[in-house]
């Protein structure tokens, strides 16, 4: 079946501008993360949404970082005027249930300039 | 929070040797630790995972052992080829979707 999808793929963005960045998770699957991967590391818990619930933003690195989910399946991670330090790889993750295995998107590769 | 560390951050092995890597991790509820391989440009997928009910477990030229009493878990890959080359990372979770990364390996596998 169809994995986990993000769009764009590559985004640059000259600094100030908002970008919005979309994942389409695996159908059926409950929860929802996104996190930062910056270059050479880890990736980095940013938020986590249950169906539309987003239940955990601690991660979020400002408030210029937004996410939804509003119909508990496609997500939306917004950043608003952004900045230099916002470059990485932006990844989503979905999985089945609380817990479980969860499996990543390809990932929206963020350059601000 | 929990907190992983993971060592070594690169590792270069000749083809057919093991490679070993190791992970720590802070918080004693934590029951579930997967790997991921991630590729150059690519998403991280898993290769191996192990809950806390188990000591170890082997796929193939896979395997991860736990040490729930020291908290660090290793994995480590037999026979080791080129294309096995990758970053790899761990990681930690209490099942509570609080899932948290290691910083990664390089493992590069010379032929």
């Amino acid at each position: 079946g169809a994995g986990v999808s993000q769009s764009p793929r590559y985004k640059v963005a000259k600094r100030g501008q908002d970008v919005a960045l979309r994942c389409d998770p695996i159908s059926g699957h409950v929860s929802l993360f996104w996190y930062q991967q910056a270059l050479g590391q880890g990736p980095e818990f940013l938020t986590y949404f249950q169906n539309e619930a987003q239940l955990d933003k601690s991660g979020l690195p400002s408030d210029r970082f937004f996410a939804e989910r509003p119909e508990g399946s496609v997500s939306t991670l917004k950043i608003q005027r952004t900045q230099q330090e916002d470059s990485a790889v932006y990844l989503c993750a979905s999985s089945l249930a609380g817990g479980e295995t969860q499996y990543f998107g390809p990932g929206t590769r963020l350059l601000v300039l | 929070g929990e907190n992983v560390e993971q060592h070594p951050s690169t590792l270069s092995v000749q083809e057919g040797d093991s490679a070993v890597i190791k992970c720590t991790y802070s918080d004693s509820a934590s029951n579930y630790f997967p790997w991921y391989k991630q590729e150059l440009g690519k998403r991280p997928q898993l290769i191996i995972d192990i809950r806390s009910n188990v000591g170890e477990k082997k796929d193939q030229r896979i395997a991860v052992t736990l040490n729930k009493t020291a908290k660090h878990f290793s994995l480590h890959i037999t026979e080791t080829q080129p294309e096995d080359s990758a970053v790899y990372f761990c990681a930690a979770s209490t099942g509570n979707n609080d899932m948290r990364f290691g910083a990664g390996t390089r493992l590069t596998v010379k032929p």
